[in-house]
């Protein structure tokens, strides 16, 4: 089965400085890896997703994440921080099924950006 | 498009009460999905259609129900309300890996 640990519940950085959001997956195969994004009282923005092309991937507002098979880690990284960033943000693992994708959420981590 | 739109956005139910949550996309996804979000936690899958007339239980079931008579529409009832399914709930829809959701609905069951 699926599962994606989220090592962080809460991050905090200064605006301008870089941040990095670490996700762990258990998959039996190469998976599909997506990271959202969930603004106060918002529903869930695809930020990136992973389906199996180039390790390093980009995604809107200059977040990226890279695949690493042998860490089974697909991290999420900006170099600098933006007010607006302040988020909650989930790593999301899918597995394709015989009824189609099912996907596995993380608890999600909180991202406060301290000006 | 207006992608996926979910009515009410907040209710309040009294313990055994019943209600619909409403989802509709416009994007023709085959793929439609129930989860709901509790403070702290990621999202559970409720239930989930794989098109229309086709539904199955995902991960926490008990006290829902679904149906999905046409490809846009995909409501959520709940029968008997309880405090334990005060939560947010999210309907999202997708054509492949990809899935769109729409702005939740906030439920308190007093």
């Amino acid at each position: 089965a699926q599962s994606v640990t989220q090592l962080d519940s809460h991050v905090s950085v200064s605006e301008g400085t870089p941040v990095l959001l670490r996700c762990n997956y258990s998959s039996s195969y190469s998976p599909s890896l997506f990271w959202y994004v969930q603004h106060p009282n918002k529903g869930l923005q695809l930020l990136l997703k992973y389906t199996s092309a180039a390790t390093l991937v980009k995604g809107i507002n200059g977040f990226e994440a890279e695949f690493k098979k042998s860490e089974t880690s697909f991290h999420l990284t900006k170099p600098s921080a933006h007010m607006s960033d302040a988020a909650e943000y989930f790593c999301v693992v899918s597995d394709l099924t015989n009824t189609g994708n099912q996907f596995y959420f993380g608890t999600g981590t909180s991202l406060t950006v301290i000006p | 498009n207006a992608g996926v739109t979910q009515t009410p956005k907040f209710r309040i139910l009294k313990i055994g009460q019943s209600m619909t949550l409403q989802c509709a996309q416009d994007m023709n996804h085959n793929y439609m999905y129930w989860y709901r979000q509790d403070p702290g936690m990621g999202l559970k899958l409720i239930y989930y259609s794989v098109g229309a007339g086709i539904t199955d239980k995902g991960e926490v079931p008990n006290g829902y129900n679904v149906s999905r008579s046409t490809t846009e529409d995909f409501p959520l009832r709940l029968e008997l309300a309880a405090p334990s399914q005060t939560s947010v709930y999210f309907c999202a829809s997708s054509m492949t890996e990809t899935q769109y959701f729409g702005p939740g609905t906030r439920l308190l069951v007093l």
